[in-house]
């Protein structure tokens, strides 16, 4: 199975701040890499598909990059309504693997 | 719109088995895989298997091989999990999501989750 390990594990961000989060695979997985974000309480939605490709509604803000193993994801300017859990996921073979996940909350 | 509706929380005992259901709309049903995923409190995702609609081909993960089964009924474009011989360790909230298909390899809807309860 293809492991998946983000980093960090949680973080401490300010409205308007520049947010990175990484996301690491155990072999290289090309392109096939997906983010979610998800509230408490709520079900994951889908950011990124494909490494870089914005899913349909999400604001220009969040982008990710990457190939191979290593991936990020970054939003530009952390506004109120993004403080949440966010996943990587790798959909290059089954079985599906999720990150652990990282949580961005209020500083 | 694509939507994917979930049924209700259910409380089980060991040993028991449950089967949720996640009812499509908005798509064409066979066209998309429906994958199934659950998480734990507090935890975070793991993904369970996914089934094909149009043949009715399924993948599930080892960790679950042997107590899940995953069907699908086309007439009401609705899927089915069923988890079999529960454990305490089963206790999550369980989502259904719209994905892979023979040209997207990612989950772009999902239900709104099912609490699943394990106890004596």
């Amino acid at each position: 199975d293809i492991q998946m390990a983000q980093s960090p594990s949680s973080l401490s961000a300010s409205v308007g701040d520049r947010v990175t989060i990484a996301c690491r695979a155990s072999q290289s997985i090309k392109n096939s890499l997906n983010w979610y974000q998800q509230e408490p309480g709520k079900a994951p939605k889908l950011l990124i598909f494909e490494t870089s490709n914005l899913h349909t509604g999400v604001p220009s803000r969040f982008s990710g990059s990457g190939f191979g193993t290593d991936f990020t994801l970054t939003i530009s300017s952390l506004q109120p309504e993004d403080f949440a859990t966010y996943y990587c996921q790798q959909s290059y073979s089954a079985p599906y693997t999720f990150g652990q996940g990282t949580r961005v909350e209020i500083k | 719109q694509v939507q994917l509706v979930q049924s209700g929380p259910e409380v089980k005992k060991p040993g028991a088995s449950v089967k949720v259901s996640c009812k499509t709309s908005g798509y064409s049903f066979n066209l998309y895989g429906i994958s199934w995923v659950r998480q734990a409190p507090g935890q975070g995702l793991e993904w369970l298997g996914w089934i094909n609609p149009y043949n009715g081909a399924t993948n599930s993960a080892q960790k679950v091989q042997g107590r899940i089964t995953m069907t699908t009924d086309t007439s009401t474009s609705t899927a089915y999990m069923e988890m079999r011989t529960l454990r305490s360790d089963d206790k999550a909230v369980y989502f259904c999501a719209r994905g892979p298909s023979y040209s997207t390899s990612f989950f772009d809807y999902w239900g709104q989750g099912t609490l699943v309860t394990v106890s004596s």
